[in-house]
């Protein structure tokens, strides 16, 4: 079935550094999201994005998080700076109408970031 | 807001057991109701949903109906095998707006042996 690809799978760096997690959505789709889930948690919506756009975002998404699709590439989660509590998996998913409309999100296997 | 109970955090069954994994939820508007799976290092896969009240939703020999009364999508299965094993995550989705994002339980983890 359509796949979803996140790079890098695992990435650890020091606090107060940028991060940059990729996403590869399936290709038709128009809607994406990031999602974040703490070890042994349920997983919490950050972001949602179509047309170049953020839709919304939840209380998760610090002023230290964005996102951005330039020219139909890659769909990025940038964190500038990190902080320990960022340590977490960041689930990218997309759709092709609004989640909610469909509830055929696609996830890709998560982004592990250890912030030490 | 909007929230999403599993009551269970793990369940071990062995093969052929009958399965329950309770789920409620909590919505201001008419939520859509979803089931996923998350086998180990994956991502999670929707399974099915259901619209509307007293609508099931199926796949892969689980089921869940839509009770409004009772606000709950309690996923059911007759006969669970080994290749089951795996995180189930409820979730509810509103249409309409910004409201574009589904909210997801904290999973239960089932766990199925020989």
């Amino acid at each position: 079935g359509p796949k979803v690809l996140q790079i890098p799978s695992h990435q650890i760096i020091d606090m107060g550094q940028m991060v940059t997690l990729n996403c590869d959505p399936v290709s038709n789709h128009l809607y994406f999201y990031w999602y974040k889930q703490i070890l042994g948690q349920q997983m919490e919506f950050l972001v949602n994005f179509y047309n170049g756009k953020v839709m919304e975002k939840s209380k998760l998404f610090k002023d230290q998080f964005s996102v951005e699709r330039p020219d139909g590439s890659y769909f990025t989660l940038k964190i500038q700076p990190t902080a320990l509590e960022d340590s977490a998996v960041y689930f990218c998913a997309s759709s092709l109408r609004t989640g909610a409309d469909t509830g055929q999100l696609y996830f890709g296997e998560g982004s592990k970031l250890t912030v030490l | 807001g909007d929230s999403v109970t599993q009551t269970e955090g793990q369940v071990a069954l062995s093969e052929e057991d009958f399965l329950t994994i309770h789920c409620n939820y909590s919505a201001s508007g008419y939520p859509a109701l979803f089931w996923y799976v998350q086998y180990p290092g994956e991502g999670p896969q929707f399974l099915f949903r259901a619209s509307r009240d007293k609508e099931k939703g199926s796949s892969r020999g689980f089921e869940a109906t839509y009770n409004k009364e009772t606000t709950s999508f309690h996923l059911q299965k007759a006969s669970v095998q080994e290749s089951d094993s795996a995180v189930y995550y409820c979730a509810l989705g509103v249409s309409g707006g910004s409201n574009a994002k589904l909210t997801f339980g904290k999973g239960t983890k089932l766990s199925v042996k020989s």
